[in-house]
Formats: structure tokens, sequence, C-alpha cells
């Protein structure tokens, strides 16, 4: 069955720190790949998307992104994080490609940026 | 403007009772989608469907029901039998090659 993983549950860190979320899907085929975000009291905005070509994708406020198909893994980072990135990060995955599939959430990643 | 309109931001219901959450889009995608969000469990998908008059369920049909009707509308029904409901609803839609829209959710309580 397709699932989503996100290892992380809370991540803390300091302002200019370097920031990796993991996320791992389960499933052999096609898929397109999603991170959002869920600022604190906000709604789901979404990062970034993958569908197809570059596996490195960027997206919006810096964040960037690694699809590794050997590894089943779409990796969230960011080179430097800001107080204002905290907030929940979900991973989505849509199995077999297709626009009207079925699509799955991680558990989210709740990160706390200090000051 | 296109997007999704959920409706009512909060409701409030009696145990035992059903409830219907609203769900609406004009931005002419094909799927839609019912996700049940709670703190540290992350977006539970409830049912989804991939056109009208079909939908197939998700990870926790149990105690919801749906319908499709029309393309632009996928109702939520929480009966009785959903033993936990009090929960944030988000309502979701997707086209070709577009990420996930999202409606406001509906906030349920049940009192």
């Amino acid at each position: 069955a397709q699932s989503v993983s996100q290892h992380n549950h809370h991540v803390i860190l300091s302002e200019a720190a370097s920031l990796e979320l993991g996320c791992n899907y389960s499933y052999g085929g096609t898929v397109n790949l999603f991170w959002y975000v869920q600022y604190p009291g906000q709604h789901l905005q979404l990062l970034l998307k993958y569908f197809s070509g570059d596996p490195l994708v960027k997206g919006i406020k810096g964040f960037e992104a690694e699809f590794i198909k050997s590894k089943f893994s779409f990796n969230l980072r960011k080179p430097s994080v800001q107080w204002s990135d905290t907030a929940e990060y979900f991973c989505a995955v849509r199995a077999g490609g297709g626009a009207t599939n079925k699509l799955i959430f991680g558990t989210g990643t709740l990160l706390a940026v200090q000051p | 403007d296109g997007g999704i309109t959920q409706s009512p931001k909060y409701l409030f219901r009696k145990e035992g009772q059903n409830v219907t959450l609203s769900c609406e889009q004009n931005l002419n995608h094909d799927a839609m989608y019912w996700y049940r969000q709670d703190p540290g469990q992350g977006l539970r998908l409830i049912y989804y469907s991939q056109i009208v008059n079909d939908f197939q369920k998700g990870d926790i049909a149990e105690g919801y029901s749906v319908s499709r009707e029309k393309k632009e509308s996928f109702p939520l029904t929480v009966t009785s039998a959903q033993k936990n409901p009090t929960a944030f609803y988000l309502c979701a839609s997707t086209g070709r090659y577009t990420e996930a829209f999202f409606g406001q959710g509906t906030r349920l309580t049940v009192v």
C-alpha cells in the first residue's frame, strides 16, 4: 500500500542553521511529490513539487528538495533557516503520476527555529 | 476567482447526529479529496473521487460517507458511527499536473 514516512517529528534549530527534513515513500512506480508548509494558525501552502525532469527542485522561500528514486526519498533542504520558518512541514505523494490518483500525506515535521 | 469553498467554517454537532460538510470547487478539477487533520497525525485521507459518480475509500473511511453527483461538489457526511469526529476537515482538488488546492477547512466539534 502507498505510504509516506517523515521520520523527524520535531526539529529545533537555531537561526542560520541548515535544515534537512526526511521524506520516504513506498511505491515502486511513477510518483508526483510535494512539500507543503503550515505556519501557525494558517492554512497549507505549497513549497515545491516534483513531477518529472531535474530531480533537484527549487521552491519558494529558499527551499529545495531532491528526488532520489533509488532511495524512494524526497528530502527537503534549506541552507540557512530563519525564525519565520517555524512551521509544520508535510510531505505528500501521489502514486502513478496521474492527476486523479490517491494523494497521501506524511504525519508532518514540526520545526521550531530559535532566534 | 477560482478556488475551493468549504462551509461552514465551524460546526457543532450533538453526539448521535449526522452532519454534512460542504466542498465546492470551480477549478474544473477532476479529482477531489477529503482529509482529516489531527495534531501529530498529519492529514489522513478519508475519501477521494477521481470522477463524477465514483469515489474510493481512503485510510480512515469508517464512519464517513461521500457523494460526487457533480464535478464541482464533493460533500462529506460524518455519521454517528464515527467514534471520534471532533477534528479539522480539509477538502482538496487536483488537476492535471497541479498540486492539491485546499479549502479553508471546517472545524467540527461534537458537544
